[in-house]
């Protein structure tokens, strides 16, 4: 089982439709939560950190759900602009050392049509 | 250009060459990653330094693959003996991390990447 799992889509909607993404994490010691996007032959970028009592930015709102160990986001009146894919990433902390461990979801790509 | 560079972008190699790539970070980043990406997929976590220390190797670093950061800013990854399956994007990413220490996670700033292709 991968660590960090995401539907890979395509998630194919139309323009102004509201979309939302799972992502679920296996790893109880994951610290902290991201949601990167990446466009076409492109390098990630970040789009928001994911906060323990949700957080929203403009039309996205991202939720995290620690219990049952996943996170999502929801990209409301989507935009021709928002075909990208979406990585959801975690930070672990390591057991018995200093250091964390970034692991990258596979990404769901998502396709707005006009 | 004050972000990430790498270089080269595009490498073309036969099998059982070795390759060095290179990773300029933003300049006043002091943690840099390096990971893999093929497609259809997320970036694979590599290494990671924290200035000039190398704080994490990934399992899938076989012992064909090196990186070194030697002074703290630009680094280096080396694939020995290249093989088809090491075909894959190589990006870099840079971050400043505070004082919230070596365990903390902020934003990462990703290079463009070097592409290889093993003949």
């Amino acid at each position: 089982r991968k660590e960090v799992e995401q539907d890979p889509g395509p998630f194919n909607v139309p323009e102004g439709a509201t979309v939302a993404f799972n992502c679920t994490y296996s790893n109880s010691a994951s610290q902290s939560f991201f949601w990167y996007r990446q466009d076409c032959r492109k390098e990630p970028k970040l789009l928001m950190s994911v906060y323990s009592s949700g957080n929203e930015d403009g039309r996205f709102t991202a939720q995290l759900n620690r219990a049952s160990q996943y996170i999502s986001l929801l990209i409301r009146d989507s935009k021709l602009s928002d075909s990208a894919t979406y990585l959801c990433v975690v930070n672990v902390l390591e057991k018995y050392s200093s250091a964390s461990k970034i692991i990258f979801g596979s990404g769901t790509r998502l396709s707005i049509r006009p | 250009d004050t972000g990430v560079s790498q270089d080269p972008r595009h490498k073309i190699t036969k099998r059982g060459q070795n390759v060095t790539f290179r990773c300029d970070p933003i300049s006043e980043h002091n943690r840099l990653y390096w990971y893999r990406q093929t497609l259809g997929q997320g970036p694979e976590f590599l290494t990671y330094f924290q200035n000039e220390a190398q704080l994490e190797k990934s399992r899938l670093l076989s012992d064909r693959f090196s990186a070194e950061r030697p002074k703290g800013s630009f680094s280096t990854l080396e694939i020995q003996r290249t093989e088809q399956g090491d075909s894959a994007m190589y990006l870099c990413a840079s971050s400043l991390v505070g004082l919230a220490g070596p365990r903390s996670y902020n934003e990462q700033f990703f290079g463009p990447g070097t592409r290889l292709t093993v003949l």
